[in-house]
């Protein structure tokens, strides 16, 4: 299939750590994308992969790439209450001349104090 | 530096009528890309626009247009509005388009069809 899959909910406690997973198709794609979306707001990039990185950490938050299974992952240590929020995995593809990113449907995150 | 701005924030228009969606991007950027954002299709790319030309388009027809200017701000139409267009419509900016890493996102413009 061509789309970006999610699970849609996760709940966890304050203090704990998140785990969300996303498995992307396009095996050609450059670069993997997690954003963040709340409430009547746009989307916030938090940050994104190289493809040809399996990790990458920024303060709590640390992108997991299995390139062999198309698997990546975002690992939100310390989960605080502001981090509830709808989280987007997207690839960046080839598209005609230019490109476009290819979204998840979104996991939401609910964080209970 | 400022973000990508959007006007107007919300929009409600009726079947049939024509809209119109405005986008500045971050001062410096001169690649736009518009997405529309629904809950049963997700978040679906619609175009991209490079240094005033469209470098690709999504799957959406032809009722969807847009366009870019000198000084990088975008407009989208959608003409002969449905009400299966009512979508948050969100705007990218990032500063060279297919080579560059970032995209970031304005907070959208709400446009309600009745």
């Amino acid at each position: 299939g061509e789309d970006v899959e999610q699970s849609l909910f996760l709940s966890v406690r304050e203090g704990d750590s998140s785990v969300i997973n996303c498995t992307y198709t396009d095996s050609s794609s450059t670069y993997l994308y997690w954003y963040k979306q709340e409430p009547g707001a746009g989307l916030q990039l938090l940050t994104y992969i190289f493809s040809n990185m399996d990790m990458k950490q920024d303060q709590r938050l640390t992108v997991l790439l299995n390139k062999k299974d198309k698997h990546l992952s975002l690992r939100i240590a310390d989960t605080q209450t502001g981090d509830s929020a709808i989280y987007f995995c997207a690839e960046k593809r080839t598209v005609q001349a230019g490109t476009a990113l290819i979204f998840g449907k979104g996991t939401t995150l609910s964080v209970s104090s | 530096k400022a973000g990508v701005t959007q006007t107007p924030r919300y929009l409600i228009k009726t079947r049939g009528q024509q809209v119109t969606l405005s986008c500045s991007p971050i001062s410096g950027h001169r690649s736009v890309s518009w997405y529309q954002q629904t809950p049963g299709q997700g978040l679906q790319f619609l175009f991209e626009y490079f240094s005033e030309t469209q470098r690709n388009k999504g799957n959406f027809p032809g009722r969807f247009s847009g366009r870019q200017f000198s000084n990088s701000r975008s407009e989208m139409n959608v003409s002969t509005l449905e009400l299966g267009d009512s979508a948050l419509y969100l705007c990218a900016s990032s500063s060279r388009g297919a080579g560059d890493n970032e995209q970031f996102f304005g907070p959208g413009t709400r446009l309600t069809v009745l």
